[in-house]
């Protein structure tokens, strides 16, 4: 089955400008987390949706925001973009109820803020 | 709040030896699971190996083992016979399980070179 879905691989923007990113989880996995990925914070959570409703949301301001669709696939969005936002943004679903068994991440999208 | 420390930033090792990477956490919580992620130059965070707190045996997933030490809170990655598409940073991740939605916690990470 097809695995977790991240576009656009690569995104280049200018700073004040806004970004939205996809992600199209493994069919039947209905919660979707986020993450960011720096050399200097290393990774850090962002928020989890499950069933359209944001459940949990790490320290992260408010121009960082998020939503889920009825199929389960979820957008994040950064407005106001800035120079430390560049990153590499990792989503990553599972079962509800099974993220025990641990998360299957995408490729993530490769943000560089100019 | 929970922390994960991986005290190797980089490691490496010959093509078919034994290596072993660290990873040490700190949490007052009883029940909880530890997972190992591999990642490699394509980016893709690819599940290694888990195990619950709960349970004693160590987790093994074929050339990938553990050593669970729960009362260090410590939760090392055997690799045995290292391949070179063992090549990849190496995350060691923490998650408390919860009703109203979980979270993986991340160390630092090792990046681990397998050597010809």
């Amino acid at each position: 089955k097809a695995g977790v879905t991240q576009t656009p691989r690569y995104l280049i923007k200018t700073r004040g400008q806004q970004v939205t990113l996809s992600c199209s989880p493994i069919s039947g996995h209905r919660s979707v987390s986020w993450y960011q990925q720096t050399p200097g914070q290393g990774l850090q959570f962002l928020f989890e949706y499950f069933s359209e409703t944001q459940r949990n949301k790490g320290n992260f301001p408010g121009r960082f925001s998020g939503r889920q669709f009825s199929n389960s696939r979820s957008e994040m969005n950064v407005s106001t973009l800035e120079l430390g936002d560049s990153a590499l943004y990792l989503c990553a679903s599972t079962l509800a109820g099974s993220s025990n068994y641990g998360y299957t991440f995408g490729s993530g999208t490769r943000l560089t803020v100019v | 709040a929970q922390t994960v420390t991986q005290s190797q930033p980089e490691m490496s090792v010959q093509e078919a030896e034994t290596v072993t990477l660290s990873c040490t956490y700190d949490t007052s919580e009883n029940n909880y699971y530890l997972f190992w992620y591999k990642q490699p130059p394509s980016r893709q965070m690819i599940l290694v190996i888990r195990q619950e707190a709960y349970k004693q045996q160590n987790a093994t997933e074929n050339r990938f083992s553990v050593n669970f030490q729960k009362a260090a809170k410590s939760f090392s990655l055997k690799i045995s016979d290292s391949q070179l598409g063992d090549t990849a940073m190496y995350f060691c991740a923490f998650m408390k399980p919860r009703t109203s939605g979980s979270r993986l916690t991340f160390g630092e990470g090792t990046q681990l070179t397998v050597n010809p």
